[in-house]
């Protein structure tokens, strides 16, 4: 079956250098990502999402890019700071519904910011 | 306000046995989900709901039974607990359109 998946399992960045972590899906059909944060103990987060028709979305601090042409979605955190240490998933939602219906999770990636 | 609400937080069951996780959310949001998380891995969708008296199954349904009498709870059920069934299972909910929220789960081993 078809899932998303991410490039690294791990992430070490310096506190206050960007992060980029990676993450690949295989569903041409999926119209809706997003990406959550968890820390230990704790559900899922929301941090930002974006939908098919756009390319990129920005937040506070977090901006999202999506390639549909290789199937490619990353998340940059700007001036990563020590609260930003915690798993980060990629999920999509297939279909055609855009929202966060049915959605498929990647593995996470663990972010460790060093001081 | 509390948001997703998920009792118990941690539970042990010895195979065989029933129990029902239980989710509450008071932000009146028609849709709501249950998922599990294994070690290492992502989340997986086991059943869904638009609204009350609608769910559906999601990838990993086997084993596990919901209802939606109203819109604010969302119990999942285990019929026969089985080893396999050890994990954190999230509860999430959402207005339409708009990213899920989740509760802190509930943190279940079957020996």
């Amino acid at each position: 079956g078809e899932s998303v998946g991410l490039h690294l399992p791990t992430l070490s960045v310096q506190e206050g250098d960007n992060s980029i972590i990676n993450c690949a899906y295989s569903n041409s059909a999926s119209d809706y990502f997003i990406w959550y944060k968890q820390e230990s103990g704790k559900g899922p987060q929301f941090i930002i999402d974006i939908r098919s028709n756009m390319d990129k979305r920005q937040g506070q601090r977090v901006t999202v890019l999506l390639n549909k042409t290789v199937k490619h979605l990353s998340l940059q955190i700007a001036a990563t700071q020590p609260g930003d240490s915690a798993v980060y998933f990629c999920a999509e939602n297939k279909g055609s519904s855009g929202s966060a219906r049915q959605l498929t999770f990647g593995s996470g990636t663990q972010l460790t910011v060093l001081p | 306000n509390a948001g997703v609400t998920q009792t118990p937080k941690f539970q042990v069951l010895k195979t065989g046995q029933s129990m029902t996780l239980q989710c509450a959310q008071d932000m009146n949001h028609e849709y709501m989900s249950w998922y599990r998380q294994d070690p290492g891995m992502g989340l997986r969708l086991i059943h869904y709901s638009v609204g009350a008296g609608i769910t559906d199954q999601g990838e990993v349904p086997n084993g596990y039974n919901v209802s939606r009498s109203t819109t604010e709870d969302f119990p999942l059920r285990l019929l026969s607990a089985a080893p396999s069934q050890t994990s954190v299972y999230f509860c999430a909910s959402s207005p339409p359109g708009a990213p899920l929220h989740f509760g802190n789960g509930t943190r279940l081993t079957v020996t």
